[in-house]
């Protein structure tokens, strides 16, 4: 089976914009959760959707938001772009929600 | 406070030695898992788990749910080991993943 996709792999845009995350899950799996990663704050859980229906949401302000179509296929968006928005940013997919597989993640840079 | 704890915060290692990586959390779960995050961020989940033990390879995870602690051992460490081990558990009543900061390994040959 292919692994979890994420696209683009690298990302540079400026604050105030506007930047789009896609996630392939591996095929059969319905759960996309998506984290943050930056060197000051670790890991933290932004959200997670299952059949296209948002489960959990993380602390994160509105500006940071998702969907899952129906092939389980899910993309974030980040609005007005800030700074401190730089991080790597992980998908995982798991069939029910619990073991999870990671994808190589896209790294953002806001400049 | 953070929610989640790991310790050590870095590591280094001889090659052969064992290692174990402790993680103490304060609310409750449903369930913890153990992730390995090499350069360049790929993340591998190791285990996941909510009662006992697990063991896969030269790798073992413990759990004391009522002490409100886990355990990653190594044996037999390796260079190939070098990584970032990190401490992930399942909230219970909302299901979200809180981890903590991150053990970084170091195996020397």
């Amino acid at each position: 089976k292919a692994g979890v996709t994420q696209t683009p792999r690298y990302l540079i845009k400026t604050r105030g914009q506007q930047v789009t995350l896609s996630c392939s899950p591996i095929s059969g799996h319905r759960s996309v959760s998506w984290y943050q990663q930056t060197p000051g704050q670790g890991l933290q859980f932004l959200f997670e959707y299952f059949s296209e229906t948002q489960r959990n949401k993380g602390n994160f302000p509105g500006r940071f938001s998702g969907r899952q179509f129906s092939n389980s296929r899910s993309e974030m968006n980040v609005s007005t772009l800030e700074l401190g928005d730089s991080a790597l940013y992980l998908c995982a997919s798991s069939f029910t929600g619990e073991t999870q597989y990671f994808g190589p993640g896209t790294r953002l840079l806001v400049l | 406070k953070n929610e989640v704890e790991q310790s050590p915060q870095n590591l280094t290692a001889q090659e052969g030695e064992f290692i174990t990586i402790n993680c103490s959390y304060s609310v409750g779960i449903s369930a913890l898992h153990w992730l390995q995050q090499h350069p360049g961020g790929g993340i591998v989940s190791l285990f996941m788990l909510s009662s006992g033990k697990k063991k896969h390879g030269r790798l073992i995870a413990t759990i004391n749910i009522q002490e409100k602690h886990s355990s990653l051992h190594i044996t037999a460490s390796h260079p190939r080991d070098s990584a970032v081990y990190i401490c992930a558990v399942i909230r219970g009543s909302q299901g979200n993943l809180i981890f903590g900061k991150g053990t970084k390994l170091s195996v020397k040959p």
